[in-house]
């Protein structure tokens, strides 16, 4: 079994600020790794994943996360956010050998002016 | 780009009504899922289809909720008698392999269960 943890529900941020979101994940076994971003009445999107290979992965709009299996962490990062970055963003794990998602609780993420 | 579809957008429902949640999903992919997220909780898995039967669910999908593909195109959940604590967001999403696991999720139905 597997479990999530996003550390903070909601993160302020200035416009043109970097921001970190933070993930941690317990698992047994083996696991690929996800955030997804949700904005005001849409789905959840991808924007990266872990899967294998180098820690550092990148993903769209700028954001990035690295995997650090010692810390079993999974941080999102930007160095510089837009207005247009607003959204819930969730972080979420598989097994690899299954096709079940377990999610975090979500960080809502505010960009201001 | 390819995208799920979900119907409807929002239902509202008296307790003990049958609601049927209705999804359109990616037409090459395989497999096949229901999400639900209890307002101010955490998205949560119910159920993945696959080859026309489940493949895996969890302890919340219990026998008041089932699945069906009733045609090539259409992913339907299904609660029979709905209780106040169904009132939720439910996703669906599909994905064309299993393991890389790289699921494409719908804009949800919200229930609300009065």
């Amino acid at each position: 079994a597997q479990s999530v943890t996003q550390l903070d529900s909601q993160v302020p941020v200035f416009e043109e600020a970097p921001v970190e979101l933070r993930c941690n994940y317990s698992s047994s076994v083996s696991v690929y790794l996800f955030w997804y971003v949700q904005y005001p009445n849409q789905g959840l999107q991808l924007l990266l994943k872990y899967l294998s290979g180098s820690t550092l992965v990148k993903g769209i709009n700028g954001f990035e996360a690295e995997f650090n299996k010692s810390q079993t962490s999974f941080h999102l990062r930007k160095p510089s956010v837009h207005i247009s970055d607003t959204a819930e963003y969730f972080c979420a794990v598989s097994g690899r050998a299954g096709n079940m998602l377990t999610f975090g609780g979500g960080t809502r993420l505010m960009v201001k002016p | 780009e390819p995208e799920v579809t979900q119907t409807p957008s929002h239902q509202v429902t008296q307790m003990g009504q049958e609601v049927i949640l209705r999804c359109v999903p990616i037409s090459n992919h395989l497999y096949f899922y229901w999400y639900r997220q209890i307002l101010g909780q955490k998205v949560e898995f119910l159920v993945s289809f696959y080859n026309n039967e489940i493949s895996e669910k969890s302890e919340i999908f219990d026998d008041q909720f089932s699945v069906e593909r009733p045609d090539g195109s259409n992913f339907t959940l299904k609660i029979r008698s709905t209780k106040l604590e169904d009132s939720a967001m439910y996703f669906c999403a599909s994905s064309s392999t299993q393991g890389s696991n790289v699921l494409t999720f719908g804009a949800g139905s919200r229930l609300t269960v009065l």
